[in-house]
């Protein structure tokens, strides 16, 4: 089993939708939770990062974390075209080892 | 930003490669990633002050060093097939990293 799992997708949705994407987790020793964009050829960007459950929000996205279940989310509101990029869940231990879901390839349609 | 380089990179199997990274104005610690193709990044290891502080799963032939301007090398040496990837570098403050920034990457082709 995976530390961390990601539905690959790939996702499409129209402009203007929420956008829901999800990982789960296996370690309950995971303190942080981070989730990345990527677009295509590029390096991840940072979108937001959380170390407690509850949720995070900054403008049009929010980041949810479930430690009970071992899932988190990233909603996306009014989704756009310039959305459209692969988004990467990636959550630390003590110690400092990083692990990184396989990604979710969106695609936002005008 | 954060810099790497080379962009891109062909070897041959069994050679020895160094990959180089620029960290971020004011960031003193850097982790490096490799991400296969569709594959999420793996982490390789982080440096913090010149020192190693946290290792994933790879094996000794993948090592590092940072400078004391906080920029960074990754040397693989006996190069196989399957190192060739996408390999990130990511540079934050304060030697945990939750909040990194990465560069754009070098692509390694190992034939």
């Amino acid at each position: 089993q995976k530390e961390v799992e990601q539905d690959p997708g790939p996702l499409s949705v129209p402009e203007g939708a929420i956008v829901s994407l999800n990982c789960t987790y296996s370690n309950s020793a995971f303190q942080y939770f981070m989730w990345y964009r990527q677009y295509s050829r590029k390096g991840p960007e940072l979108l937001m990062y959380t170390y407690s459950s509850g949720n995070k929000e900054d403008g049009r996205f929010t980041a949810q974390v479930d430690k009970s279940s071992k899932y988190i989310s990233l909603f996306i509101r009014d989704s756009q075209p310039s959305d459209s990029a692969t988004y990467l869940c990636a959550m630390k231990v003590a110690g400092n080892q990083f692990y990184f879901g396989t990604g979710t390839s969106l695609t936002v349609i005008p | 930003g954060v810099t790497q380089s080379p962009t891109h990179l062909i070897k041959t199997r069994g050679q020895q490669v160094t990959l180089r990274c620029s960290s971020q104005s004011g960031h003193n610690t850097v982790s490096w990633y490799q991400q296969a193709l569709g594959q999420g990044p793996q982490f390789i290891f982080q440096y913090y002050r010149e020192e190693e502080n946290g290792r994933g799963n790879f094996p000794p032939r993948f090592s590092g060093l940072q400078f004391p301007n906080d920029s960074s090398e990754l040397n693989v040496n006996a190069l196989e097939l399957d190192d060739s990837a996408l390999y990130l570098c990511a540079s934050s403050a304060g030697g945990t990293g939750e909040t990194q920034y990465f560069g754009p990457g070098t692509r390694l082709l190992v034939l």
